[in-house]
């Protein structure tokens, strides 16, 4: 069992529509949570990142996590052409018993498409 | 520049040569880390230190790979005897002293090639 799963897409919106990403993880302790971007052949970029239960909205973009069912999402609203990339989700699962951290997992990313 | 600097943005080695990638962590940043990633793939984990440690290398083949982070300098990520099955794109992070549940930040990454 992968321990952050997106779905690799492509998903493909219309401009303007909302595009909704989604993210689940299996560690059922993990504390922090990110969405990065990346543009085909550049580095990722952080979008957000999220640490308790709700939503946080910072422009056109909404993380929302749900811990209970350990799940983490990001929407798009008003969806351009600009924002067709990959989208990584990242998880901390926290710390170590023996007090060291663990490592941030990556998903493989979700390929978006905005079609104009 | 504040940001995470990695150099050389392009490398050419021959098979059996050594790569030797560098990464300046953002200031004030006292974790790095490691990925590599393939075309069309996703990041794959190697290697977390912070100053003069390793803390995790879970993701680092065994062989021909080593990483430090010195007390001064920048972190550097060690091929030895490459071989073609080592074309990738080598991704550098930071993250604040908190560690690994704050944000990383990447650097514009080491595409490298192996003829």
């Amino acid at each position: 069992q992968k321990e952050v799963e997106q779905n690799s897409g492509p998903l493909s919106v219309p401009e303007g529509a909302i595009a909704s990403l989604n993210c689940t993880y299996s560690d059922r302790v993990s504390q922090s949570f990110f969405w990065y971007r990346q543009y085909s052949g550049k580095s990722p970029e952080l979008i957000m990142s999220i640490y308790s239960n709700g939503d946080k909205e910072d422009g056109r973009f909404t993380a929302q996590l749900n811990k209970a069912s350990q799940y983490v999402s990001l929407l798009i609203r008003d969806s351009q052409p600009s924002d067709s990339a990959t989208y990584l989700c990242a998880v901390w699962g926290g710390r170590k018993r023996s007090g060291g951290y663990q490592k941030v997992t990556f998903g493989t990313g979700t390929k978006l498409q905005v079609i104009p | 520049n504040a940001g995470v600097m990695q150099n050389p943005r392009h490398l050419v080695r021959r098979r059996g040569q050594e790569a030797r990638l560098r990464c300046s962590p953002m200031k004030g940043h006292s974790h790095v880390y490691w990925y590599r990633q393939l075309p069309e793939e996703g990041l794959k984990f190697m290697v977390y230190l912070q100053k003069e440690n390793i803390i995790d290398e879970s993701g680092m083949p065994k062989e021909r790979f080593s990483a430090e982070f010195p007390k001064e300098g920048p972190s550097i990520l060690r091929i030895q005897q490459v071989v073609r099955g080592d074309s990738a794109a080598y991704f550098c992070a930071s993250s604040a002293w908190g560690g690994p549940d704050q944000p990383q930040h990447f650097g514009d990454g080491t595409r490298l090639s192996i003829l």
